[in-house]
């Protein structure tokens, strides 16, 4: 079945420890997203590709980037994690351009210590 | 940025009662989507639904864009629709902005 991977599902790192999440899709979308969502919030938007054309959101911290080497893969960096990061990150996909139904992966909770 | 405000922000169910979830959103949208959140955290679509309504098995939703809410009904509720539904609209930016989830208990 085509769908979003995410890897790994949990994943614990130590305070100001560089950390990377993965995300692969076999949908052959061409968007891929990150979100963050922390305990009893709503997802919240960190950045996405259209393509190769990646999308900040302005509010974004600069401590959190991304790769997108094809269109399979997109990757999470967070160069120097705070206790503060600790949250499920979740990757999605859509087809194509504004207005596309998004998919998303099962996430990977992430553990500050 | 867009507002969307959903409501009611938590609900207990008796197993086999209906409920209606609404979700009001300030702005047009081009897309407007039902996911519900499972325990273990995974955003699961229920509805793709920018207008009109749709019907999935005991689950519909109906939207009316030109006054800006939307409703989703569970009917015949059973433990397993227990979780957090979140409306989450995109106004062309391809991204989603999220309403704050309507907490469903549904008890046996």
């Amino acid at each position: 079945d085509a769908m979003v991977i995410q890897n790994p599902r949990y994943q614990v790192t130590q305070f100001g420890k560089p950390v990377t999440l993965s995300c692969s899709q076999t949908l052959n979308h061409n968007v891929m997203y990150w979100y963050q969502q922390k305990s009893s919030q709503a997802p919240k938007l960190l950045f996405h590709y259209y393509d190769k054309d990646f999308n900040n959101e302005a509010d974004t911290p600069d401590n959190f980037q991304s790769r997108r080497p094809n269109t399979s893969f997109c990757f999470l960096d967070i160069r120097s994690p705070g206790l503060g990061d600790a949250a499920m990150y979740l990757c999605a996909t859509s087809r194509d351009a504004a207005g596309g139904e998004q998919y998303f992966g099962p996430g990977t909770r992430l553990t500050v210590t | 940025g867009i507002q969307v405000e959903q409501s009611p922000p938590d609900l207990i169910l008796q197993e086999g009662a209906n409920s209606t979830l609404r979700c009001n959103f300030s702005d047009s949208v081009n897309n407007l989507q039902w996911f519900h959140q499972n325990p273990w955290g995974q955003l699961i679509n229920l509805f793709y639904i920018p207008s009109g309504t749709k019907q999935n098995g005991r689950l519909s939703a109906t939207t009316v864009a030109t006054e800006r809410y939307s409703l989703l009904y569970i009917s015949s509720s059973q433990t397993t629709d227990s979780g957090v539904y979140f409306c989450a609209v995109d106004t062309g930016r391809r991204a989603l902005t999220f309403g704050s989830g309507t907490r469903l208990q549904v008890q046996p």
